[in-house]
């Protein structure tokens, strides 16, 4: 079991460049989320997903967005990158929404110069 | 906002000391899980609290949920070096929110 993928692992872009980070679970969990986590600020949620086709706005959603085709993938794209979303983007996944433990992926680096 | 806080953000500790991560949280919650992180790594679920005054433990660790469900707290004690690493609690109501985690650093 592979649980959470992310690809990829590492990303420089420069400033205007877009980009999609890859998601994918394979423990038919029906909730999905993109998080973001600074130096200081913990994690803080971009986008989620309640099942196949749905999407909603976390805490820090603009400049972002998100797409779910299929259960097992969650995509989040940046359009057009800002230094400002320079971080480490985790992917996560459960099996309930709000009862139920995290499983996160291994995480992207970004780096928007 | 509602908020979920923790203290400290910062803990050294030599090998063999006693450690604890406090998490406060502005509003009631409905249950309160516990990960950690690794540096370089990403967040791993450690244990789901529940009902009001819940203590659980797993080897060193113990957790515990405030009598209001506002409040939890993570012990270590007798700290290792593998213990290294950033303690996040999750508080659950309406919606998920992080706390910011404590850093935990380890002195051989």
């Amino acid at each position: 079991n592979a649980g959470v993928t992310q690809t990829p692992k590492f990303r420089v872009l420069k400033t205007g460049q877009s980009m999609t980070l890859l998601c994918a679970q394979d423990m038919n969990h029906e909730y999905m989320y993109w998080y973001r986590q600074d130096p200081g600020m913990g994690l803080r949620l971009i986008h989620y997903s309640v099942g196949e086709g749905t999407t909603a706005k976390g805490e820090v959603p603009d400049g972002y967005n998100v797409s779910r085709l299929k259960k097992q993938n969650f995509l989040l794209g940046l359009e057009s990158a800002a230094p400002s979303q320079t971080s480490v983007y985790f992917c996560a996944s459960s099996y309930g929404h709000l009862n139920s433990p995290l499983h996160f992926g291994n995480g992207t680096r970004l780096t928007v110069t | 906002g509602q908020q979920v806080m923790q203290i400290p953000q910062y803990q050294h500790v030599q090998e063999g000391e006693d450690f604890t991560t406090y998490c406060n949280s502005s509003t009631t919650l409905s249950n309160i899980q516990w990960y950690k992180q690794r540096p370089g790594g990403h967040p791993v679920f450690l244990i789901q609290l529940v009902k009001s005054g819940e203590v659980k433990k797993q080897k060193r660790l113990t957790f515990q949920f405030g009598e209001a469900k506002k409040n939890s707290s993570l012990h270590i004690t007798a700290t290792q070096t593998t213990d290294v690493g950033t303690y996040f609690c999750e508080g659950s109501y309406d919606k998920v929110i992080f706390g910011p985690g404590t850093s935990l650093s380890v002195i051989p």
